[in-house]
């Protein structure tokens, strides 16, 4: 089966700063990868998402990048702010309405 | 995008009882639903995959008898934690696709005494 792995666990940047965090997955069959954001006692958040047919995405200040030779994937995030502290989670199914295999979280935290 | 409700946000119930947890689609019909769980500073487990007016397909290690799940229209899945105890304490979150991505709900806090 799928399996994806996250890192880094803990990301500490400088608001202003960038923050790259990176998934990879072992399934070429995964075809959907989304990211989520999930705040402390919430549910996750979808941020953004990308298909396997296309290589970026972007939205605002947020960006993610897919190299299906290599199998994985990257979510960037600009002119990080306060409000970008969370943990972020990635994942990937072989559809949009199947089911999200995760990757471990990223705990980001925006020092002010 | 979408909105997904979960009710209750948080229960509280004594060891041996049951608890129901609803989970509503508000402004799409979910072709499939999905329960997970959350351990703290963990990521989230799948337990079951849900479709609507079939049986749900549960993962490898989760006791169907023990988490119930009804998916009994397009809109709505219900989880019942049958004869809860303590080790069933978590957070239980929703999440419910359209045809195209999945949109999670706002989390269910259990936690069994």
């Amino acid at each position: 089966g799928e399996n994806v792995e996250q890192h880094p666990s803990t990301l500490s940047v400088q608001e202003g700063d960038s923050a790259v965090i990176k998934c990879t997955y072992s399934d070429s069959a995964s075809n959907y990868f989304p990211w989520y954001k999930q705040e402390l006692g919430k549910g996750p958040q979808l941020i953004i998402d990308i298909r396997s047919n296309v290589g970026e995405k972007k939205d605002q200040r947020i960006a993610v990048t897919l190299n299906k030779t290599a199998k994985h994937f990257s979510l960037h995030i600009t002119e990080t702010q306060p409000e970008d502290s969370a943990v972020y989670f990635c994942a990937a199914s072989t559809g949009g309405a199947q089911k999200l295999v995760f990757g471990q979280g990223t705990r980001l935290t925006i020092n002010p | 995008g979408a909105v997904v409700s979960q009710h209750p946000s948080r229960v509280i119930c004594k060891s041996g009882t049951s608890v129901k947890i609803e989970c509503r689609s508000l402004d799409f019909q979910a072709t499939t639903m999905f329960w997970y769980r959350q351990f703290p500073k963990k990521s989230l487990m799948l337990m079951a995959t849900s479709n609507e007016g079939s049986k749900a397909t549960y993962e490898q290690g989760v006791e169907k008898d023990k988490f119930l799940i009804n998916h009994a229209s397009l809109t709505l899945s219900t989880l019942t934690v049958t004869s809860a105890h303590p080790e069933d304490s978590s957070f239980y979150i929703c999440s419910a696709s359209d045809v195209d991505r999945g949109y999670f709900g706002p989390g269910t806090r259990l936690t069994v005494t």
